[in-house]
């Protein structure tokens, strides 16, 4: 799976949205952006994810360069509770690759009230 | 409704004792992982199960092993614990390999 960069640490006030971006130039055409996030003392949590198009579900927008090197999650307002370590993921999908989610450091998101 | 759950939620226990943690999915997910998190937060893989094989993080010891009964299950087995395996364990489930995990709330493991 490509490698990713991440900012470790970002601040957003509350009601404004979080932009919180993702490097992985080394993504092959066969890969995905996944993003996970981790609230403190619980467990990972599924964002959302994409391929080369934009994505939009009920917690987050991601937003994808045209040539796949970046990627941008976007919490459109963001609150208290979206304090969490936030991971970007590149990996396959759609058949093979049981090797698990590849964690880096992700981004610690701090919501300021 | 808990989609994944773990049992316990903490364990403490002594150097050498074996012990095992629990983990139930009732999302009918076809597949099942363990993963440690260290105290440096890091997040590793350890097992992937489904009913066809089981992939083993090779620097996991033979001191672990899944148990999986049925498949909403994948319980977590250690032998001869030691100081090391202390750290958070999160058990997950998806339906297939590569569709997003759903994680489980974490077991806390202290050896002492």
């Amino acid at each position: 799976d490509a490698k990713t960069t991440q900012p470790p640490s970002m601040d957003c006030a509350e009601g404004r949205a979080a932009n919180l971006p993702c490097n992985h130039s080394t993504i092959s055409g066969n890969e995905y952006v996944y993003w996970y996030r981790q609230i403190h003392s619980q467990g990972p949590q599924y964002i959302i994810h994409g391929l080369k198009n934009n994505e939009t579900n009920e917690m987050a927008s991601l937003i994808i360069t045209e040539d796949r090197k970046s990627s941008t999650l976007i919490l459109p307002h963001a609150t208290l509770r979206d304090t969490a370590v936030y991971y970007c993921i590149v990996r396959r999908s759609g058949g093979g690759g049981a090797d698990g989610l590849t964690f880096g450091k992700g981004t610690h998101l701090i919501i300021q009230p | 409704d808990t989609a994944v759950s773990q049992t316990p939620k903490y364990l403490v226990t002594q150097m050498g004792n074996d012990k095992s943690i629990k983990c139930e999915q009732n999302l009918g997910h076809d597949t099942m992982y363990w993963y440690k998190q260290d105290s440096k937060k890091f997040l590793k893989i350890m097992f992937s199960y489904n009913n066809k094989e089981l992939i083993i993080n090779e620097t996991v010891p033979n001191r672990f092993s899944p148990k999986s009964p049925d498949k909403a299950h994948l319980n977590l087995h250690i032998n001869s614990l030691e100081l090391g395996d202390s750290a958070v364990y999160f058990c997950a489930s998806s339906q297939e390999f590569d569709y997003e995990q759903y994680f489980g709330p974490g077991t806390r493991l202290t050896v002492t």
